[in-house]
Parts: C-alpha cells; sequence; structure tokens
C-alpha cells in the first residue's frame, strides 16, 4: 500500500519568506510525527499529533514553527520568516498510535529545506 | 547527560566480520526501543525492535540491558550493504494521555562495511 509521501521534495527559499510543509500519512495511522534533521546530525524531535487529542508542541524550536493536522489525515508544518538555521530535512513520520508498545513508525521520503 | 547516547562511529569494518553497537539511555522509566537504519540520504526505516528477553532476526540481533541501561545491536557476518547509519529510538519521558510516549532517537552509528 502507500506509504508517507511528503511534498515539495525540495524547497529552496529567501530568508524570511514562510514556507509550508506537507505530509501526507499511512490511512489508518492515528500518530504522526514531525522531525528535523540537520546535515550530519540525529533526528531532532519537533510535534506529535495522536487522533484528535491536543498535539504535543514541545520539541518546536520558536514561535516561528507551527504545525496542524485535520484529523487523522493530512498534516502542514509551516516555518514563518525562515531563517538559514532552519535549513534541513523535515521528517514525517506517522504510525498506530496510543495502545501500540512496539509502536514503529513509518517515515516520508522529506522535505529538504534551504534557506539562502 | 543526553537521554539517548551513541557512538557516532565510523566503525569501519571487513565483510563477514560480527560488529556490536551500543546505545545508553538515561530514563529508567523507558518502555520501549527499537533500531532503524538510515541509509545515505534517506528516510530512517525499522530494524527491528528491542524485545525484553533479546530478539534475533537473521544475522541481527538484539539485546536490551535495563539494569544498565543500554540496548545492543549485534550484526554478524556482516555485508557491503549493511553500510548504513544505526539509530537507537528510546520511548520513555513525555508521557501524553493514553499511554502513549515521544520517540527519543540518538545521533546514529555509522557502520562501513567494506570488501
Amino acid at each position: 500500500g502507500a506509504g508517507v509521501s511528503q511534498s515539495p521534495s525540495n524547497k529552496v527559499t529567501e530568508k524570511g519568506k514562510d514556507v509550508e510543509l506537507r505530509c501526507d500519512p499511512i490511512s489508518g495511522h492515528t500518530a504522526l510525527y514531525w522531525y528535523r534533521q540537520r546535515l550530519g546530525q540525529g533526528l531532532e524531535f519537533l510535534i506529535y499529533f495522536q487522533g484528535n487529542s491536543a498535539p504535543d508542541k514541545s520539541g518546536l524550536p520558536s514561535d516561528r514553527f507551527s504545525a496542524e493536522r485535520t484529523g487523522e489525515s493530512v498534516s502542514t508544518l509551516t516555518i514563518q520568516r525562515t531563517q538559514q538555521e532552519d535549513s534541513a530535512v523535515y521528517l514525517c513520520a506517522s504510525s498506530y498510535g496510543q495502545g501500540y508498545l512496539y509502536n514503529e513508525q513509518f517515515f516520508g521520503p522529506g522535505t529538504r529545506l534551504t534557506v539562502l | 547527560r543526553k537521554e539517548v547516547e551513541q557512538d557516532p562511529g565510523p566503525f569501519n569494518v571487513p565483510e563477514g566480520a560480527t560488529v556490536a553497537f551500543n546505545c545508553t539511555y538515561s530514563n529508567s522509566a523507558s518502555q520501549s526501543f527499537f533500531w532503524y537504519r538510515q541509509d545515505c540520504r534517506k528516510e530512517p526505516k525499522l530494524l527491528m525492535s528491542v524485545y525484553s528477553s533479546g530478539n534475533e532476526d537473521g544475522r541481527f540481533t538484539a539485546q536490551l540491558n535495563r539494569a544498565s541501561q543500554y540496548i545492543s545491536l549485534l550484526i554478524r557476518d556482516s555485508k557491503l550493504s549493511d553500510s548504513a547509519t544505526y539509530l537507537c529510538v528510546v520511548e520513555s519521558g513525555r508521557a501524553l494521555s493514553g499511554g502513549s510516549y515521544i520517540p527519543t532517537f540518538g545521533r546514529g552509528t555509522s557502520l562501513i562495511v567494506h570488501p
């Protein structure tokens, strides 16, 4: 079946512009995660959605970052007034979510964001 | 102390070698443990979950040591195709309603298998 998809695959923007990244999770997955991975670094948790519960935003690095998800479908990550340090690969993952102890995450291919 | 720590490597081994990685975690209440594999410029993919009693999948063996708070991954008979970064993932700490936990990723251990 279809995996997690993300768009765009690459995004080049100018400093100060806003960008919107999209994630389509696997159908039936109630949990959705956003991560950031800078070059040569590990995955940095940003935000987590579980069903219709309030999202866990504890990983968002600043108020320029926000994310939305409608129900158990598409999510968008928005970065306002982009800075050069925002350059990274933004990865989305989905999983079956709460109630599953061994909760495999399925990752999308990521969006490579370059801020000039 | 970081929540999840891994030796970044790289571990440079010949084909056929046996190699082992460790990963330490700081939260003793951690409940779920995983090894993911990430190829260069690709997304991570689950390699195996780590069960309390240890588990094996072909050439790969994962162990959990709760007393010392680490997990390990052993790869036997290394193949060129095993070259990748191996990410340790621990679910712990920030419990949300319903008992689901935020996963914490280690920075990964790089493995290079050469002919």
